[in-house]
C-alpha cells in the first residue's frame, strides 16, 4: 500500500514570495491533516479536512495561509506572502476517517526555508 | 486545556543500555488517547502505539514497552537493550475523543532526541 506522498521535499524562497505544497493521501482515506513542525518543536495542526470539507482550521493563519482539498483526495497548502517565521517542515497526514481511534499516517514532509 | 510535556530534551546512551522516555499530559476530558511516534532523521513520523484512557494495562512489543499511569498523568516509553537504529526524536501526543465530527487533532510534546552510541 502506498503511503502519503508529498512534494516538493525541499523549498527555499525569499520572504514575501508565495509557495504551494501538494499532498496525496493514502487511497481511501477520508481525513487529511496539515501540520506545521518548527525546528525543535512538535508538529502543530494547521487544518483538518473530512473529505473536501474543513473540520478544523482554528490554527491556520488565514491572512497568509490557504488550503483546499478539491474532490476530497489531493490537497494543496499555500502560503502567500511568506514570512521568515514560516520556515518549518510541513507534514501531511491521512486517516481512514476522523476519530481518535484511527491512526494518522504521515508523509515525509516538505522542508520550507524562507530567507 | 490539552498539553503534553516531554521534559527530556536529549538523552544519550550506549548501545545495549535501557532507556526511558518520559511523557506527562494534561486534559480535562475523561476519554482521550495517547500516542508515541518516532521521527528518524528522514523526517517521517512513524506510529508506535496508541492507548485509550480506559486501558491502563502496560504494553510490551519486542524491546519496546509502555507504562500508562492515570494517577500521575504519565505515559512513559522504555526501550530495552537500545540499538543504534533507535536513534531518533520521539514524540508523545494526546488526542481527545471527538463527538459528532469534531477535530481529533494530535497535540504533540516537544520531543526527546535519543542518541544511541555504538
Amino acid at each position: 500500500e502506498a503511503g502519503v506522498a508529498q512534494s516538493p521535499r525541499y523549498k527555499i524562497i525569499e520572504k514575501r514570495q508565495s509557495v504551494a505544497f501538494w499532498c496525496n493521501p493514502i487511497s481511501g482515506h477520508a481525513t487529511l491533516y496539515w501540520y506545521q513542525q518548527i525546528l525543535g518543536q512538535g508538529p502543530k495542526l494547521l487544518i483538518q479536512f473530512q473529505n473536501n470539507g474543513v473540520v478544523d482550521d482554528s490554527q491556520l493563519p488565514k491572512d497568509r495561509f490557504s488550503a483546499e482539498r478539491l474532490k476530497g483526495v489531493d490537497s494543496t497548502l499555500k502560503i502567500q506572502p511568506a514570512k521568515l517565521e514560516d520556515s518549518a517542515v510541513y507534514l501531511c497526514a491521512s486517516s481512514l476517517t476522523s476519530g481518535s481511534s484511527y491512526e494518522q499516517y504521515f508523509g515525509p514532509g516538505t522542508r520550507l526555508t524562507v530567507t | 486545556a490539552q498539553k503534553v510535556t516531554q521534559a527530556q530534551t536529549e538523552i544519550s546512551v550506549v548501545e545495549k543500555e535501557d532507556v526511558t522516555l518520559d511523557c506527562v499530559y494534561e486534559t480535562r476530558d475523561t476519554t482521550y488517547y495517547l500516542f508515541w511516534y518516532k521521527q528518524p532523521p528522514s523526517g517521517e513520523l512513524v506510529f508506535l502505539i496508541r492507548r485509550n484512557s480506559f486501558d491502563e494495562q502496560n504494553e510490551i512489543s519486542g524491546r519496546y514497552s509502555w507504562n500508562f499511569q492515570k494517577s500521575t498523568s504519565s505515559f512513559n516509553f522504555t526501550i530495552t537493550a537500545s540499538q543504534v537504529v533507535d536513534s531518533a526524536v520521539y514524540f508523545c501526543a494526546l488526542s481527545e475523543e471527538d463527538y459528532g465530527g469534531a477535530t481529533n487533532k494530535l497535540i504533540f510534546g516537544t520531543g526527546t532526541l535519543l542518541a544511541v552510541q555504538p
